[in-house]
């Protein structure tokens, strides 16, 4: 039973397209994040959600939308896709803040 | 400077060796501390988890932070080669919103 699920594993668009990653946490988690890992598997934070609360918005542009419903999901829409944004994003959930983190699996997405 | 300093390696080593990775820091602030093995393709997976200075052990894995050295350290015995990965240290204040990841080290173990 998975723990923290994303979705799409696997996102190819065009440059201009909107695109939206689900992510989801069966483990009863407070806190939620979502993490963009660059070329060089370099892992930087990009938002932090506790308790549905957004309390940590990274210089991201504001292209870049979280949207949480409720505490087990951390939804990112992205609008008019960059080739820039190509990356690998993770979804991670803690128990509180600074608790240990647990990822997702990875949406590797693919600007054309 | 990065708040979180980490060899990228690449690290090659003969099955069975002690392997040793490293992290430095700059805020001493810092009270959480992660190591995470990341397989190609996969998300991170954590490793060891630790509050403040001291050692953890956990089968072949051995967490140690040094405070006031600002020096984290992830030891490996009898390595495997299905330890071949990247090894991501990461750390947090206790009030913190978001870790602080190093860049990872790039760990291959020969058969």
């Amino acid at each position: 039973d998975t723990a923290v699920s994303q979705t799409p594993k696997y996102l190819v668009t065009q440059m201009g397209n909107d695109k939206s990653i689900k992510c989801e946490q069966n483990l009863g988690h407070d806190t939620m994040y979502w993490y963009k890992q660059d070329s060089k598997k370099f892992l930087k934070i990009m938002f932090s959600y506790n308790n549905k609360e957004l309390i940590i918005n990274e210089t991201v542009p504001n292209r870049f939308s979280p949207k949480s419903p409720d505490k087990a999901h951390l939804n990112l829409h992205i609008n008019s896709l960059e080739l820039g944004d190509s990356a690998v994003y993770f979804c991670a959930s803690s128990y509180t803040r600074a608790a240990e983190a647990f990822f997702g699996q990875g949406t590797r997405l693919t600007v054309v | 400077q990065k708040e979180v300093e980490q060899d990228p390696g690449p690290l090659s080593v003969p099955e069975g060796a002690i392997v040793s990775l490293n992290c430095t820091y700059s805020n001493s602030a810092f009270q959480y501390f992660m190591w995470y093995r990341q397989y190609s393709r996969k998300g991170p997976e954590l490793l060891m988890y630790t509050y403040s200075s001291g050692n953890k052990e956990d089968g072949r894995f051995t967490a140690q932070v040094d405070k006031s050295s600002k020096y984290i350290s992830l030891f490996i015995r009898d390595s495997q080669p299905s330890d071949s990965a990247t090894y991501l240290c990461a750390m947090s204040v206790s009030t913190g919103n978001q870790f602080y990841f190093g860049t990872g080290t790039s760990l291959t173990v020969i058969p």
